[in-house]
């Protein structure tokens, strides 16, 4: 089965970086995903496609203090250089064929 | 530039249907996958249903037999038939390009059941 898992927290100062992880299920560590940012009150933003070899794409807009890296089943999202506007909520999301999965998302608390 | 607007949401009671309507602008819904990403209430992001180029279809089984996906090629709009709503449906419901992942969300429309 198809299961992606995030931390439900992480903090870090202004200015700090932090680094969010999204596991992949057992037999699926080649997958590729996508991460996706929600401010407060606000729909869904999506911010990278990253690859198992750690190459990622960014959506249009996306400012290069969000990168993304890969180790095995692990997927990474770091913010560099934090700013209060990137406290929200970051899914990590999967696909397969005729299906599509989200983590339970990530709120990072900027300090 | 690509533009997502939902509207059809609302409050219905239990057992009731809704029709919601995602109107694309800036590419063609039917060169695309288009999928509906719902959210209950202070929770996570749920996939619901998606639509492929070639028109079929796919529902998540929480929604299975009960909302059908599809589209008017002529009016490049997305739609979401709701049946047989229950308590449980209450969410904002985006519509997104579907590139397997969404990179392009719209607003949300919120549906609301309850008697």
């Amino acid at each position: 089965q198809l299961v992606l898992t995030q931390s439900p927290s992480a903090s870090a100062s202004l200015g700090a970086s932090v680094k969010l992880t999204c596991t992949l299920s057992s037999g699926h560590s080649s997958y590729a995903i996508a991460w996706h940012q929600q401010q407060p009150e606000k729909g869904p933003r999506y911010l990278m496609k990253l690859n198992s070899d750690g190459s990622h794409t960014r959506g249009d807009g996306i400012p290069d203090r969000f990168s993304g890296s890969s180790s095995g089943a692990e997927r990474y999202l770091t913010i560099s250089s934090l700013q209060s506007e990137d406290e929200a909520d970051y899914y990590c999301q999967t696909w397969d064929t005729g299906l599509r999965v989200f983590g339970t998302g990530t709120k990072v608390t900027v300090l | 530039e690509v533009q997502l607007v939902e509207s059809g949401g609302g409050l219905v009671q239990p057992g009731g249907s809704l029709r919601l309507s995602c109107a694309a602008s800036g590419f063609t819904v039917s060169s695309n996958y288009m999928s509906w990403v719902r959210q209950a209430p202070g929770k996570g992001l749920e996939w619901v249903s998606l639509i492929n180029r070639g028109g079929s279809t796919y529902y998540a089984d929480s929604v299975k037999g009960r909302f059908t996906i599809s589209r008017d090629n002529s009016k490049n709009t997305l739609y979401l038939q709701m049946n047989s709503l229950r308590a449980e449906d209450t969410a904002v419901y985006y519509c997104a390009r579907d590139s397997d992942y969404f990179d392009y969300w719209g607003q949300g429309a919120l549906v609301t059941v309850s008697s």
